[in-house]
């Protein structure tokens, strides 16, 4: 049983350009969850989605950062002209319903140049 | 919104020691996981424990919700129990989690 997958596991990007962020939950988890971790930080709550809906993106900047789910494919967390703040290990997890035990991907460590 | 803390931010142990890692959070909550980020920095599920005592293996877990607070104990430990400790706690529904600031763990061979 496949535990969460995230690709690509490193990222570079300079700085004005496109990152996404790719996030498949485990098997039979329609529940997905962002977070950002700074260096040396905790872990800090984005986004969460459902199939094709989000349903809380109260952590989420207002700007350049965008997220979804479709009803097939991975979840996609996206930033738009990346600046070298936005450098952290972004992680998702996935869960069978909402608000319930979460499980958490590899991460996908973005630095900006 | 909720607060977390966890203690002591730092530890250092030499291996086969016992220790206790102290998570209070500031209001009640739903759900409290407890995680182990490795130096490769891979998160790891430990503990789902909203209350209650939970055992795995050398490590233990008790949350007493009413009195806001939960314990993660670690018994002979090991250097692969080095990296840093995370609760995360789930405030009433509808909020997503919330993680603490982790406690470092070092265990010296």
């Amino acid at each position: 049983n496949a535990g969460v997958m995230q690709n690509p596991r490193h990222l570079v990007r300079r700085r004005g350009q496109e990152a996404r962020l790719r996030c498949s939950p485990m098997k039979g988890h329609s529940h997905v969850y962002w977070y950002r971790q700074l260096p040396e930080e905790g872990l800090k709550f984005m986004v969460y989605l459902q199939k094709e809906n989000i349903i809380d993106e109260s952590g989420m900047p207002k700007e350049r950062f965008s997220a979804e789910f479709p009803k097939e494919g991975p979840s996609i967390l996206r930033i738009q002209q990346v600046v070298r703040g936005d450098s952290a290990a972004y992680f998702c997890a996935s869960s069978p319903r909402g608000y319930y035990e979460q499980y958490f991907g590899p991460g996908t460590r973005l630095t900006v140049t | 919104g909720i607060q977390v803390e966890q203690s002591p931010p730092d530890l250092i142990l030499q291996e086969g020691a016992n220790s206790t890692l102290r998570c209070n959070f500031s209001d009640s909550v739903n759900n409290l996981q407890w995680f182990h980020q490795n130096p490769w920095g891979q998160l790891i599920n430990l503990f789902y424990i909203p209350s209650g005592t939970k055992q795995n293996g050398r490590l233990s877990a008790t949350t007493v919700a009413t009195e806001r607070y939960s314990l993660l104990y670690i018994s002979s430990s090991q250097t692969t129990d080095s990296g840093v400790y995370f609760c995360a706690v789930e405030p009433p529904v509808g909020q997503n989690f919330v993680f603490g600031p982790g406690t470092r763990l070092s265990v010296l061979p």
